[in-house]
């Protein structure tokens, strides 16, 4: 099947300092990425959908100024974390969709865990 | 009621069993996804589905469009099994197409 990467897999940064997460897809071109989040314990909740040159669409109470998106091109995606806090660790994980023909499948990242002290 | 449901919520093993994890949801959908999350919190993706059966060695995923029904089997148990195993669906709503993720079933196999 196809592969989404995601780099780093792993950050600590320290409070008020931005961090970038990049998804890439690796042997498919993505139309469509999306931007999840997990709390512990909890399911992954949806951020935003990123289209390829496009603004993305975020859902409700994501602020777009915090976590900003920018999908580039369509095999990258990246999400910054602007003056990160304390709240924001998360695991953080994007998902890649590929559009042909019938075909409409999604592809899941292995995910970020972000821990900001 | 959760769009997705999974059963059970907690499952324990004995090395060697075979184990089902169901996933019942109730929306229209596009594909089912069945994906494996460690403790450490890596997702892997296992299967995605929209109709009949799929394998990968131990692994086999099913799905009943018409019960709205899928199921995830894991033949010849092993304690390296052990993870959060997550039914996520594809909901068809024109283009958007968003997931809806079950809550997971923990599965520990134990030695």
């Amino acid at each position: 099947g196809a592969v989404v990467s995601q780099h780093p897999s792993w950050v600590i940064c320290k409070s008020g300092t931005s961090v970038k997460i990049e998804c890439r897809s690796l042997d498919f071109q993505a139309t469509t990425m999306f931007w999840y989040r997990q709390f512990p314990k909890q399911s992954l909740m949806l951020m935003a959908t990123s289209n390829e040159g496009s603004k993305a669409t975020y859902e409700q109470g994501v602020e777009k100024d915090k976590f900003l998106i920018n999908h580039a091109s369509l095999t990258l995606s990246t999400l910054t974390v602007t003056s990160a806090h304390p709240e924001d660790s998360s695991f953080y994980i994007c998902s890649a969709r590929v559009r042909e023909g019938l075909s409409n499948e999604q592809f899941f990242g292995p995910g970020t865990r972000l821990t900001v002290l | 009621k959760n769009e997705v449901e999974q059963s059970p919520q907690n499952l324990t093993a004995q090395e060697g069993e075979f184990i089902t994890i169901n996933c019942s949801y109730s929306v229209g959908i596009s594909a089912l996804h069945w994906l494996q999350q460690h403790p450490g919190g890596g997702i892997v993706s296992l299967f995605m589905l929209s109709s009949g059966k799929k394998k990968h060695g131990r692994l086999i995923a099913t799905i009943n469009i018409q019960e709205k029904h899928s199921s995830l089997h894991i033949t010849a148990s092993h304690p390296r099994d052990s993870a959060v195993y997550i039914c996520a669906v594809g909901n068809e709503m024109g283009r958007d197409d968003k997931i809806i993720f079950g809550k997971g079933t923990r599965l520990h196999i134990l030695p």
